[in-house]
């Protein structure tokens, strides 16, 4: 299993304003993602976290809003850049391990922002 | 593409009644099935998962079996508790897919005393 710890994990932020959401895992796992969770809706995943090269982001998700870093195995970042009330959500940071056979992905708690 | 129907709630139920949430997939590979399980104000926990057709996943009195012949993975418990009270996920893995997830509507589960 995976522990996966997040931070802040929980923030009120002003509108226009950035946030940089941080994910570490306590142990080397072969991929992480980053998934929002709009209220009262089920998650959707942002994006990729690709170790030493830039992240893939799915449809509808932008680097220039949702820059994400991942410098090592085990440590990632995921900033929400310019936000607006409707990026109140909670972000998820989850990572894979395993193998091809028994892969399990884990998550974090999760980090609940509210933006005024 | 992947996706997952999950059946729709709320469900409400008593204590110690019997619990089923549907859970049926489309997916192009083999893919291995969760449950997660979301607690009011946490953040999403692993229930169970099952890897191939025929595997059973359990965890905490609750059940899930893996069918390929009819692309499901049915949540069961025998006799939930007020504790219980959550929303589940159903989600698939697909490998074809970067093993990322794809995750069902969510089932809001209330438990009464």
């Amino acid at each position: 299993s995976a522990v996966i710890s997040q931070k802040p994990s929980r923030d009120i932020c002003q509108r226009g304003t950035s946030l940089t959401i941080q994910c570490q895992v306590d142990s080397q796992v072969t991929m992480m993602f980053w998934y929002r969770q709009q209220p009262g809706q089920s998650l959707t995943l942002i994006a990729t976290a690709n170790q030493g090269s830039e992240a893939t982001y799915e449809s509808g998700f932008v680097i220039d809003k949702f820059p994400i870093s991942r410098p090592n195995l085990t440590f990632s970042t995921l900033t929400v850049s310019n936000m607006s009330p409707e990026d109140s959500s909670i972000y998820l940071c989850s990572a894979l391990t395993g193998t091809n056979s028994g892969n399990t992905i884990y998550f974090g708690e999760g980090s609940w922002l509210t933006v005024v | 593409g992947n996706s997952v129907t999950q059946m729709e709630g709320p469900v409400t139920l008593s204590e110690e009644a019997f619990l089923t949430i549907n859970c049926t997939y489309t997916a192009t590979g083999y893919p291995s099935l969760f449950w997660y399980v979301q607690y009011p104000g946490e953040g999403l926990q692993l229930l169970l998962k099952a890897t191939k057709a025929d595997d059973k996943g359990s965890n905490k009195g609750f059940e899930a079996t893996y069918r390929k012949e009819t692309t499901s993975f049915h949540l069961e418990k025998g006799s939930v508790q007020v504790s219980d009270s959550a929303v589940y996920f159903c989600a698939l893995s697909d490998r074809g897919s970067a093993r990322q997830l794809t995750f069902g509507s969510g089932t809001q589960l209330t438990v009464l005393p």
